[in-house]
This record gives C-alpha cells, sequence and structure tokens, in this order.
C-alpha cells in the first residue's frame, strides 16, 4: 500500500524552527518528486515547496512566503522526506501535508502534522 | 501578483451537472498550466480527482471531468451525490516551478 506518514508537528515559539519528517512506503521514493502542502486553521491549501528526485538534480523550489526560511531535503536511504521550518511566524500554523509530486500535480498525500507558532 | 480564481461556492442538485472553474486573475488557463482538482471534506486530507487537464486519478469515478473551458479550467461533476459535497481546489503550474492554489469552492448538494 502506498503511504505517507507525516510526523514532528508541534507547538513552537515564534522565532523558532522545527523539522517535519514524512515516511514513504510502497513506492520507489527515490524515484519520486516530491512536495509539502499546508493549510491554515479554517483557509485554504497553500504550496510550501518541492524537492526533485536526485537524478534529476535534487533541487528545490519554494513560494515567496517561505523562501529563506524553509529547507525541504530527502533521505532516499531511509525513505524519507524532510521540511526545516526557521524564523517561524504565528502565520506558519497549519496543517502540513506530505505529498508526491508527478504531472504537475500532487498525487498521494499523507495525513498530515499540525504545527501551532504561538508564545 | 498572480491570483488564482475559483467560486467561493456553488451549490448542485442531487443528480445533477455542476461546473466548477479556475482561472488566472491575468490571462488564460490553458494546458500549459496542467491544471490538477482536489477534493477535500473537513477534516481530511486532501483527495487527487484530476491532473494534466483531464487525466482522472486513480479511483475516481467518471462522473468526474476536467477540461479547458473558454479561459479557464473545469471540473465537472454529472450525477452529483450527497457525498460529493466538498471543497474542491484546483492547482495550476506556472513559470520557475511554482504551484499555485485556487482558494477553493465550497459544494453543497441539496
Amino acid at each position: 500500500e502506498v503511504q505517507l506518514v507525516e510526523s514532528g508537528g508541534g507547538l513552537v515559539k515564534p522565532g523558532g524552527s522545527l523539522r517535519l519528517s514524512c515516511a514513504a512506503s510502497g513506492f520507489t521514493f527515490s524515484n519520486a518528486w516530491m512536495s509539502w502542502v499546508r493549510q491554515a486553521p479554517g483557509k485554504g491549501l497553500e504550496w510550501v515547496g518541492r524537492i526533485k528526485k536526485k537524478a534529476d538534480g535534487g533541487t528545490t523550489d519554494y513560494p515567496a512566503p517561505v523562501k529563506g526560511r524553509f529547507t525541504i531535503s530527502r533521505d532516499d536511504s531511509k525513505n524519507t522526506l524532510f521540511l526545516q521550518m526557521s524564523s517561524l511566524k504565528t502565520e506558519d500554523t497549519a496543517v502540513y501535508y506530505c505529498t508526491t509530486f508527478d504531472y504537475a500535480a500532487f498525487e498521494i498525500w499523507g495525513q498530515g502534522t499540525m504545527v501551532t507558532v504561538s508564545s | 501578483q498572480t491570483v488564482v480564481t475559483q467560486e467561493p461556492s456553488f451549490s448542485v442538485s442531487p443528480g445533477g451537472t455542476v461546473t466548477l472553474t479556475c482561472g488566472l486573475s491575468s490571462g488564460s488557463v490553458s494546458t500549459s498550466y496542467f491544471p490538477s482538482w482536489y477534493q477535500q471534506t473537513p477534516g481530511q486530507a486532501p483527495r487527487t480527482l484530476i491532473y494534466n487537464t483531464n487525466t482522472r486519478s486513480s479511483g475516481v469515478p467518471d462522473r468526474f471531468s476536467g477540461s479547458i473551458l473558454g479561459n479557464k479550467a473545469a471540473l465537472t461533476i454529472t450525477g452529483a451525490q450527497a457525498d460529493d459535497e466538498s471543497d474542491y481546489y484546483c492547482v495550476l503550474y506556472m513559470r520557475g516551478g511554482i504551484s499555485l492554489f485556487g482558494g477553493g469552492t465550497k459544494l453543497t448538494v441539496l
């Protein structure tokens, strides 16, 4: 069964850091482009960033709101995706979803992990 | 700043047909934007419905179809059912590798 399981969410103070993980199973993780999408409480979905597979250069892309603060990385030996978040703001409070990315679309979704930024 | 536009809300009768649209604040949507569509019910992760304009994701019934209508991407639901009542989001793949979500459409079936 294809599955993505996020972990690492929690409560963090403004200006703090947090690292999320996403464990992948049921597919060849090293062949997949991966992405993070978030959803603030009561709001819509927002793309947070993407990492290509190493064969395609392993490069990353980020939207303006998180560029320079968030970093996506991957450990293909452990089938795990990471999202390192720093200089966190209250507006980063959201459920963070890990997804595969194929044909320019988010294909498989995890169940999400909640991040709360509050003093 | 480019914005992806969707109807905030829409309603459809059971068994009816509804078309939700996905546009750009400036310009037209074409297949070059690889529009995709997602369904989300409260408290659940999104589910992928359509990618690459009109390709249904695995397991998605053929009641859901994607297309380009005029200058917008469109999601059409035929034979609407009660459990189609959800939020629907579109995504456009922009230049520079940016994925842009629309604000979502809340669909009511009544």
